[in-house]
């Protein structure tokens, strides 16, 4: 268990809608990244959150966006929803989001959109 | 641009033998590497790191070998387990951030 909790675990849903995943880092960790991984693309970066503020950005659409709460938890939430956007999404945590630090993964959020 | 590559996307070994993973990576300018392991169904799982300072480091089982002039960065699995079966990534960062930038895995498959 990688201390990274990702709620939920599967999220079902159609064209057009608008979904929330949902991250709690490791405690102690100030720095949240999220990834997207699918099958023709791998693990793709997304964005990163240090202390409620975003530090980098990646391959994210204008559709996506997220944000990192007071409390450090952080949320991504993907709207007008594409079958494409089918994938597994992953969150990350580390101490304080520097070079030489190991990310740590939760289980992932695989959403299926029909 | 960036990009970090393995040369097999599948290996698959005896029970007992030694596993190598290739990687090869496109930015001169990474200087920390880490080595990824994802099990089916889970995230993926730390393994060992390596700053672009050093050439090998060693875990349990592990070892990490990194060489800057042509690129390339090596996984060496020793004694290779059923339970090593995954599909193994590596990634690196470029210094000042924390994001990282991940290959494309290979699978290593464990034969009994």
């Amino acid at each position: 268990d990688s201390g990274v909790t990702q709620t939920p675990k599967h999220l079902i849903t159609a064209t057009g809608q608008r979904v929330t995943l949902r991250c709690s880092p490791r405690s102690g960790d100030l720095s949240v990244y999220w990834y997207q991984q699918s099958l023709d693309q791998g693990l793709q970066f997304l964005i990163q959150y240090y202390n409620g503020e975003e530090r980098a950005k990646g391959n994210i659409l204008e559709r996506f966006s997220a944000q990192q709460f007071p409390d450090l938890h952080s949320e991504l939430n993907l709207s007008s929803l594409e079958l494409g956007d089918s994938a597994l999404y992953f969150c990350a945590s580390s101490e304080s989001g520097t070079w030489n630090e190991k990310l740590f993964f939760g289980s992932g959020t695989q959403l299926s959109v029909l | 641009g960036e990009s970090v590559g393995l040369h097999l996307p599948t290996l698959s070994v005896q029970e007992g033998d030694n596993s190598i993973i290739n990687c090869a990576y496109s930015n001169s300018a990474s200087d920390y590497f880490i080595w990824y392991k994802q099990e089916s169904g889970k995230g993926p799982q730390f393994i060992i790191d390596i700053r672009s300072n050093m050439d090998k480091r060693q875990g349990q089982r592990v070892t990490v070998l990194l060489n800057k002039t042509v690129k390339h960065l090596s996984l060496q699995i020793a004694a290779t387990q059923p339970g090593d079966s995954a599909v193994y990534f590596c990634a690196e960062k470029i210094g000042g951030g924390g994001k990282l930038i991940f290959g494309q895995g290979t699978e290593l498959s464990v034969k009994p």
